[in-house]
């Protein structure tokens, strides 16, 4: 397996652009997470989903971020409009559970640099 | 609510020598107990976990590390440090089906160890 698959690698925008984030988890695991990971506040969950669902979104700073999974291999995350703030590394992540709350070992992308200037 | 601390920003250690990244964690219920590992520009990989059982857990490239409940400990120690162990060690915890928290990981700040050669 490729493993999670996090594209673009690195993204340059201007204050207020729209960005969008993807993701591939692996496949056949049902849950899938997003953090960024900064300097001075460390690694934050922003929103995990499991098949499919939004479960908890309360890490997500405010409205300007979304977050969508239309299917199992796919996910997005969006900033709009962007802010120098949201200057960070976003990771994705995935697991498999065989039942609920068992075996829940992440699997980290690459991550997405963003820089907003 | 679940917390893991790292009291250490960074460890430095001599090439050959042995190694101990320090972790300790609050939780309700049991816990779940993770130690990933980051490189440069790389995102998480995940070096060894502690569900149940055995207190002394072995992971990856080496490493292991011991779950003391009486502590509320989960130090990742190696008996002899490679200058390519040199990365930054986050280490995290959830709480069991028990417990009351959720099924977040909560990670640690992190800790820089670099190996002197």
């Amino acid at each position: 397996d490729a493993g999670v698959i996090q594209s673009p690698r690195h993204e340059v925008t201007e204050m207020g652009q729209e960005v969008t984030l993807r993701c591939k988890p692996i496949s056949g695991h049902d849950y899938l997470f997003w953090y960024r990971q900064t300097m001075m506040r460390g690694l934050e969950l922003l929103i995990y989903f499991n098949n499919n669902v939004p479960i908890d979104d309360s890490g997500m700073p405010e409205d300007r971020f979304s977050a969508k999974m239309p299917n199992a291999s796919f996910s997005t995350l969006k900033i709009q409009p962007s802010e120098p703030r949201d200057s960070a590394v976003y990771f994705c992540a995935s697991s498999f559970s065989f039942k609920p709350w068992e075996e829940d070992t992440q699997y980290f992308g690459p991550g997405t640099r963003l820089t907003v200037l | 609510a679940q917390s893991v601390a790292q009291p250490e920003d960074q460890v430095n250690v001599a090439e050959g020598n042995p190694l101990t990244v320090k972790c300790t964690y609050s939780v309700s219920g049991n816990p779940y107990l993770f130690w990933y590992v980051q490189y440069p520009n790389r995102g998480l990989q995940f070096l060894l976990k502690y569900i149940t059982g055995d207190n002394l857990v072995k992971g990856s490239y080496g490493f292991e590390a011991e779950f003391n409940k009486s502590q509320t400990s989960f130090h990742l120690k190696k008996p002899s440090a490679l200058v390519s162990d040199s990365a930054l060690y986050f280490c995290a915890v959830r709480d069991s089906p028990s417990g009351a928290g959720s099924y977040q990981l909560t990670f640690g700040k992190g800790t820089k160890l670099s190996v002197i050669p």
